[in-house]
């Protein structure tokens, strides 16, 4: 699997929207893009995923450039309670077994 | 998400003794995982099972065993506990294809955090 690289923290403002970056430049044509979020030493959560195409949910998008070997989270209004570390992780189609995480991004939102 | 269940949540035990720590599940996934996760890093792989009968090792097995009672139990042991097997642990599942929406995402535990001293 592809390795990522993440600034290791980031401030936003609530409201704002928080974008954070990652790096995979040795990513393959058949690697995922994954993000999770870990809240506090809480089980980390799923966010969002995808191959090349940008993506949406209830909960973030994800934008991954034409070459692929970046990506940016997106939540477009950050609230307190996004305040956690979040994980960029690369995986292949055929080994999604193997989570590999990161030390992520940890994302600090500000009143 | 109250779906996977680790217990204890909290442990303190000394060097040498065994240990279980026990995780459950309610979403009827087959793929189970247990984590470790040290201060300050990300979550590092211990052991998987794809099923009751299929265990395998993941990055940092050493130290370890596991147990899959059920299709929704499995139990992570350390034979002889050693105080860097100090950690926070976390177990986590993951639907196979054609178990739901989602078959990409694992669901994670709230943890377990384990001190050996």
């Amino acid at each position: 699997d592809a390795k990522t690289t993440q600034p290791p923290s980031m401030d936003c403002a609530e409201g704002r929207a928080a974008n954070l970056p990652c790096n995979h430049s040795t990513i393959s044509g058949n690697e995922y893009v994954y993000w999770y979020r870990q809240i506090h030493s809480q089980g980390p959560q799923y966010i969002i995923h995808g191959l090349k195409n940008n993506e949406t949910n209830e909960m973030a998008s994800l934008i991954i450039t034409e070459d692929r070997k970046s990506s940016t989270l997106i939540l477009p209004h950050a609230t307190l309670r996004d305040t956690a570390v979040y994980y960029c992780i690369v995986r292949g189609l055929y080994n999604t077994d193997k989570l590999i995480f990161g030390t992520g991004t940890r994302l600090q939102v500000f009143p | 998400d109250a779906d996977v269940t680790q217990t204890p949540r909290n442990r303190i035990t000394k060097t040498g003794k065994r240990i279980m720590l026990e995780c459950s599940q309610t979403k009827g996934h087959d793929r189970m995982y247990w984590y470790r996760q040290d201060p300050g890093l990300g979550l590092r792989l211990i052991y998987y099972s794809f099923d009751v009968k299929d265990i395998n090792k993941g990055e940092i097995s050493d130290g370890y065993s596991v147990s899959r009672q059920a299709q929704a139990k499995f139990s992570l042991s350390l034979e002889s506990a050693i105080p860097n097997q100090t950690a926070l642990y976390f177990c986590a599942t993951r639907p196979t294809s054609g178990q739901g929406a989602g078959v990409d995402t694992q669901y994670f535990g709230p943890g377990t955090r384990l001190t050996v001293l």
